[in-house]
């Protein structure tokens, strides 16, 4: 398997501007995590999904931030307008809903986006 | 709500020598746990995990960590660092309940490694 990939890897912006980062989990992982990690507040989730739809969106910093799960395959985050202390690395993770004889609740990382706003 | 504490912030070790990453959680039953590692410009891969069971667990790269619930502790080791291993090391912990699926991440522990 692939892994969890997203992308971009680096995205540079001026503030104002529509950023949207994009995941693919791995394929039959029904759990899809957005988390923000900053030097300041360390890794935080946004929010997660299950199979497609958002179950819990309390760590969304505002509305400014938007997520979408069209299909069990893809995930976008969306940001706008940006501001500069939205630029953070942006990690994805998936994992399986279904407790069995390995990796119950063992959440699979993508690579990260690196999201600078200048 | 579950939570963790890593109380090192930096740690420097030399190569060679053993290593222990402290973690505590706080969770009203038995959690779910987890050691994370991060290398510059990477995600997180997974080092071990707990659930239940043999409460000192084997993971990847010659770590092992101990469950202790009476210090409510899931202390990571290692008795020969490489150099490789200079990395960020979270700890986490996961709700034992169905459905809850959230994990709570320490704020990390970055390990240096000197020759």
């Amino acid at each position: 398997d692939a892994g969890v990939i997203q992308s971009p890897r680096h995205e540079v912006t001026e503030m104002g501007q529509e950023v949207t980062l994009r995941c693919k989990p791995i394929s039959g992982h029904d759990y899809l995590f957005w988390y923000r990690q900053t030097m300041m507040r360390g890794l935080e989730l946004l929010i997660y999904f299950n199979n497609n739809v958002p179950i819990d969106d309390s760590g969304m910093p505002e509305d400014r931030f938007s997520a979408k799960m069209p299909n069990a395959s893809f995930s976008t985050l969306k940001i706008q307008p940006s501001e500069p202390r939205d630029s953070a690395v942006y990690f994805c993770a998936s994992r399986t809903g279904t407790s069995g004889s390995d990796s119950y609740n063992e959440q699979f990382f993508g690579p990260g986006t690196r999201l600078t706003v200048l | 709500a579950q939570s963790v504490t890593q109380p090192d912030i930096h740690i420097t070790v030399s190569e060679g020598a053993s290593l222990e990453l402290r973690c505590n959680y706080s969770y009203g039953a038995t959690p779910y746990l987890f050691w994370y590692v991060q290398s510059p410009g990477q995600g997180l891969q997974l080092l071990l995990k707990y659930f239940s069971g043999d409460t000192l667990v084997q993971g990847i790269k010659g770590f092992e960590a101990e469950f202790k619930r009476s210090q409510s502790s899931f202390n990571l080791r290692k008795p020969s660092v490489h150099w490789s291993d200079a990395a960020e090391y979270f700890c986490a912990v996961g709700a034992n309940r169905r459905g809850d699926y959230k994990l709570s991440f320490g704020a990390g522990t970055t390990v240096t490694v000197r020759a």
